[in-house]
């Protein structure tokens, strides 16, 4: 089992639709969550940190739900530049450091 | 403020030669990160130095792989000898502080 599942998709969405992005992660020890955005053949830059209270960016909202350890990604009024691959990232566990593990990516396609 | 920068862009050796790899963290950043995306799979972690030091390098696929960061500033990552295997994007990340990681472009590798 992959320590970050994410549904690869492709999801195709209309400009203005409310998109959301599911991930599960296999590590309950797992400290920190992160959403980060890839564009195609780019580098992953860190779209935003994921609490357990929740919070929002704008038109953006992340959720993070420890005892099922699942985290979410709600992406409203989708522009279309917001096609690109978002990346479910946690850190495995305080004591490890810093190094993060990523999941494979949903692929986001907004279409006019 | 200069990002972090990755050299070369794209290499293309051939089978048992040698490639090393460049990175330049943003000025001041102690944590220095290495990171691989072979095709099809998740980016996966390599290493990570604090300054000079390997603080974990748990990633680092096989004794094949080299890593130095001489006086705290720059990285290198040497691969002797390449395979097949080793074709993938190497992203190099660095942060100030834990949790925080800002990614370099990537060097694209293929080994033929």
């Amino acid at each position: 089992r992959k320590e970050v599942e994410q549904d690869p998709g492709p999801f195709n969405v209309p400009e203005g639709a409310t998109v959301a992005f599911n991930c599960t992660y296999s590590n309950s020890a797992s400290q920190s969550f992160f959403w980060y955005r890839q564009d195609c053949r780019k580098e992953p830059k860190l779209l935003m940190s994921v609490y357990s209270s929740g919070n929002e960016d704008g038109r953006f909202t992340a959720q993070l739900n420890r005892a099922s350890q699942y985290i979410s990604l709600l992406i409203r009024d989708s522009k279309l530049s917001d096609s690109a691959t978002y990346l479910c990232v946690v850190n495995p566990k305080k004591s490890s450091g810093d190094k993060l593990t990523f999941g494979t990516g949903t692929r986001l396609a907004v279409r006019p | 403020e200069a990002g972090v920068t990755q050299f070369p862009s794209h290499s293309v050796i051939e089978k048992g030669q040698t490639v090393t790899l460049r990175c330049d963290p943003i000025s001041g950043h102690d944590n220095l990160y290495w990171y691989r995306r072979v095709m099809g799979k998740e980016i996966k972690f390599l290493l990570h130095f604090v300054k000079e030091s390997k603080q974990d390098e748990s990633g680092m696929p096989n004794n094949r792989f080299l890593a130095e960061r001489t006086g705290g500033t720059y990285s290198t990552l040497k691969v002797q000898p390449a395979e097949l295997e080793d074709s993938g994007v190497y992203f190099c990340a660095s942060s100030p502080h834990p949790y925080e990681q800002y990614f370099g472009p990537g060097t694209r590798l293929t080994v033929t």
